[in-house]
């Protein structure tokens, strides 16, 4: 079946670093989404991508879909402490297809 | 506005019982999904209904079952609980039945399987 890698798994950062992390599959999507979970919660949606290529930006994040169709890039500028939490990539095929996430703790 | 919102939010049972979660979509919002999101892992998809009609449907056993309410709200069955049970279970809502389009999810349904 469909399978998404994300990587790094974790990552601490200091605050005001950016951060970058990405999502890779052998398989074509044509929709990409991201979320960010914290705890005890639901993943919350950061941004949706439609097209090969695209390029979309949410305040200090910035997500790409890849011109492959097989992975996906977010990007965070300038961090802050309540960035910490999960981020998933969702991909979408037949259905949506969640990574394992995307650990980020960030340093004060 | 409301968000998506199930309930319960905690619930404990023991292996063999049977289980129904609930969910309210997003006000406005016709498809509803369901995902399991077990410790440590990515939401797994379950299923998803648009207009109380199933329109996909993960790699799940036949224990696993669904409905989509005229008000859009969904119950999630799962009978003969097993031990693997045991996870975050997730509704998504979007507005309508494409299945590309983004889900909203609400905050889950805690089960723990004893």
């Amino acid at each position: 079946g469909q399978q998404l890698n994300q990587s790094p798994q974790s990552m601490f950062i200091q605050e005001g670093e950016d951060v970058s992390m990405n999502c890779t599959s052998s398989s074509i999507f044509n929709t990409w989404l991201w979320y960010k979970q914290d705890p005890g919660e639901g993943p919350v949606l950061l941004i949706a991508l439609y097209k090969a290529g695209e390029l979309t930006s949410n305040g200090r994040l910035t997500a790409q879909f890849g011109i492959t169709r097989k992975d996906s890039f977010l990007n965070i500028s300038a961090s802050i402490p309540s960035d910490v939490g999960i981020y998933f990539c969702a991909g979408h095929g037949q259905n949506f297809v969640f990574g394992p996430g995307t650990r980020l703790s960030v340093l004060p | 506005d409301a968000g998506v919102t199930q309930s319960p939010t905690h619930l404990i049972k023991t292996r063999g019982q049977h289980v129904t979660l609930r969910c309210s979509p997003i006000s406005g919002h016709k498809s509803v999904s369901w995902y399991q999101q077990v410790l440590g892992q990515g939401p797994q998809f379950i299923f998803q209904y648009y207009e109380k009609e199933e329109r996909g449907r993960g790699n799940f056993p036949d224990r696993f079952s669904a409905r989509q309410f005229p008000n859009y709200s969904s119950e999630l069955n799962v009978n003969a609980l097993l031990l693997g049970d045991s996870a975050l279970y997730l509704c998504a809502s979007s507005q309508r039945g494409f299945q590309n389009q983004p889900q909203h999810f609400g905050d889950g349904t805690r089960l723990s399987i004893l």
